[in-house]
C-alpha cells in the first residue's frame, strides 16, 4: 500500500537550517508530484511547497519562498525539504504528501504522519 | 487568517446530519478550482475524504458527501457516529497565490 514516512525533524535554533526527508513506497514515486504541508501547534493545515514528478518545477508558499527548497531523488524514492533561516513561525509538524489531480485541481491523496520541527532558542 | 473560511466548530448528536461550509473568493473557488475535503482524526495523518467537489475515494463511506456552488462548498455528514469526531479541512487552489490553500478547519463534536 502507499506509504510515505518523514524523518529529520527536531529542535533547532532560530536562523539555523534543517533537512527533512520523506521515504516513499507502495507506488511509482517518479510518476507523482509531491508536496509538503505543515501544521503549527493549535493551527490548521498550511501548504508549503510542491515539486513536479520529474523535479523540473517547484512552487512555494510566500511564507517560505527564498528560505525553503524542495527536491527529490527519484532513484531513491525520496522527497526532501531543506529549511533555511528558520524562525519560530516555522515551528510545526511537517507532512509529506502525494499529489493527486493536476493543475489547479490538485489534491493530496496520501499523507505521512509528519515530523515535528521546533524552532527555539 | 485562512484564504478559505470555515466555521470553527459544529456539533450534532449520533445519527444526525451536519454540514460544514467552506467559503472562498474569485481567485480560488470562484476561478472554477475544485474543492477537496480532509478528515484529521486526533493522532492520525490527515485523510482525503472528498476530491473534486463531490467524489469519494475508495473506502470512504457514502455518509460523507460534498457539494459546491460558485465561491462556496459544503461537506455533509449524515448518520453521525462517535468516530466522526475530528477536524475537517477544505482545500483548493488559488490562482493569485499560485498555490494550494486550506480552510482554517472545523472541529466536529459528536454529542
Amino acid at each position: 500500500q502507499v506509504e510515505v514516512v518523514e524523518s529529520g525533524g527536531g529542535v533547532v535554533q532560530p536562523g539555523r537550517s534543517l533537512r527533512l526527508s520523506c521515504a516513499a513506497s507502495g507506488f511509482t514515486f517518479r510518476n507523482y508530484d509531491m508536496d509538503w504541508v505543515r501544521q503549527a501547534p493549535g493551527k490548521g493545515l498550511d501548504w508549503v511547497a510542491v515539486i513536479t514528478y520529474d523535479g523540473r518545477n517547484k512552487y512555494y508558499a510566500e511564507s517560505v519562498k527564498g528560505r525553503f527548497t524542495i527536491s527529490r531523488d527519484n532513484s531513491q524514492n525520496t522527497l526532501y525539504l531543506h529549511l533555511n533561516s528558520l524562525t519560530t513561525e516555522d515551528t510545526a509538524v511537517y507532512h509529506c504528501v502525494r499529489g493527486g489531480g493536476s493543475g489547479t485541481d490538485r489534491f493530496f491523496d496520501s499523507w505521512g504522519q509528519g515530523t515535528p520541527v521546533t524552532v527555539s532558542s | 487568517q485562512s484564504v478559505l473560511t470555515q466555521p470553527p466548530s459544529v456539533s450534532g448528536a449520533p445519527g444526525q446530519r451536519v454540514t460544514i461550509s467552506c467559503t472562498g473568493s474569485s481567485s480560488n473557488l470562484g476561478a472554477a478550482s475544485h474543492v477537496h475535503w480532509y478528515q484529521h482524526l486526533p493522532g492520525a495523518a490527515p485523510k482525503l475524504l472528498i476530491f473534486a467537489n463531490t467524489n469519494r475515494p475508495s473506502g470512504v463511506p457514502d455518509r460523507f458527501s460534498g457539494s459546491r456552488s460558485g465561491t462556496s462548498a459544503s461537506l455533509a455528514i449524515s448518520g453521525l457516529r462517535a468516530e466522526d469526531e475530528a477536524d475537517y479541512y477544505c482545500q483548493s487552489y488559488d490562482v493569485s497565490l499560485s498555490g494550494s490553500v486550506f480552510g482554517g478547519g472545523t472541529k466536529l463534536t459528536v454529542l
